[in-house]
C-alpha cells in the first residue's frame, strides 16, 4: 500500500487563483513530518514546506500553507495567488522514526500544475 | 545556502557501458540519497549512505551500486548500463537525524542509455 497518496496526477488554476494538492498519507506512528516539494521543469527539487505530526498550528510559508487534518491523515498544500512561476510538478513526502536504520523519507507520486495567464 | 552539485545534467551512453554520476554536498550532511525520477512513478530510492563507507540498499539497488569514500560525494554506478535505466536521477542529502530533516536535491541528471 502506498504510504503517500496523490490522487491529482495534474491540477490547472489560472492565474492569482489559490488552489490545492491534495496528499493523504498512511502511518501508524504518532511521529512523523510531513514536507512539500517543488519541481519545476528544470529537475531541481525545491523544499517548500514542513508539518510536524505534532505541531499544533498549520505551516505557512508566503504563499504556501499546509492544510493539516490529522484524523483525516491528509496533508494538502495550498497556494495563494498563483503565478505564472508555480508551473511546476508538486511532490508530497513523509519521514517516520525508522524501524532500525535512517530516517528515509516516502514520495508521493507527484501533481502537475499548470497555471494560466 | 545548501549546495548539492551533480557532474552532469544530461548524459548519452551506449548499452553496456559503466556510468559514474557523481555528486557533491557542501553542508556536511550525514545522509545521502541516489533517486530514479520516471513519469507518473514519482522517486523512488535507489540506495542510501549515512555515514562514510556505510551504504544501504533502497527500493530499487538491482543495476546499480554506490560509493562514498568521502562524506561529501556520494557516487551512483551502473555497471553496465542498459535502456531501462534510461531515467532522471537525483542526488540529495540531510542531516542524519530526525523527522525534521529536510532533504536539499541537486539538479539531477536526465540520463540516456542507448
Amino acid at each position: 500500500a502506498q504510504k503517500i497518496t496523490q490522487t491529482q496526477p495534474g491540477m490547472f488554476v489560472q492565474e492569482k487563483e489559490a488552489v490545492t494538492l491534495d496528499c493523504t498519507y498512511d502511518t501508524s506512528d504518532p511521529s512523523y513530518g510531513l514536507f512539500w516539494y517543488k519541481q519545476p521543469s528544470s529537475g531541481e527539487m525545491i523544499f517548500l514546506i514542513y508539518q510536524g505530526s505534532y505541531d499544533q498550528q498549520n505551516a505557512t510559508e508566503g504563499r504556501y500553507s499546509l492544510n493539516f487534518q490529522k484524523a483525516r491523515k491528509s496533508a494538502n498544500l495550498v497556494i495563494s495567488a498563483s503565478q505564472l512561476g508555480d508551473s511546476a510538478m508538486y511532490f508530497c513526502a513523509m519521514r517516520e522514526p525508522p524501524s532500525g536504520g535512517s530516517y528515509i523519507p516516502t514520495f508521493g507520486r507527484g501533481t502537475s500544475l499548470i497555471v494560466h495567464p | 545556502d545548501v549546495k548539492v552539485t551533480q557532474s552532469s545534467r544530461y548524459l548519452v551512453k551506449r548499452t553496456g557501458e559503466k556510468v559514474f554520476l557523481e555528486c557533491v554536498q557542501d553542508m556536511d550532511h550525514e545522509n545521502m540519497f541516489w533517486y530514479r525520477q520516471d513519469p507518473g512513478l514519482g522517486l523512488r530510492l535507489i540506495y542510501f549512505s549515512y555515514d562514510v563507507k556505510m551504504k544501504e540498499k533502497g527500493d530499487i539497488p538491482e543495476g546499480y551500486s554506490v560509493s562514498r569514500e568521502k562524506k561529501e560525494r556520494f557516487s551512483l554506478i551502473l555497471e553496465s548500463a542498459s535502456t531501462n535505466q534510461t531515467s532522471m536521477y537525483l542526488c540529495a542529502s540531510s542531516h542524519l537525524a530526525g523527522i525534521w530533516e529536510t532533504q536539499y536535491f541537486g539538479p539531477g541528471t536526465r540520463l540516456l542509455v542507448l
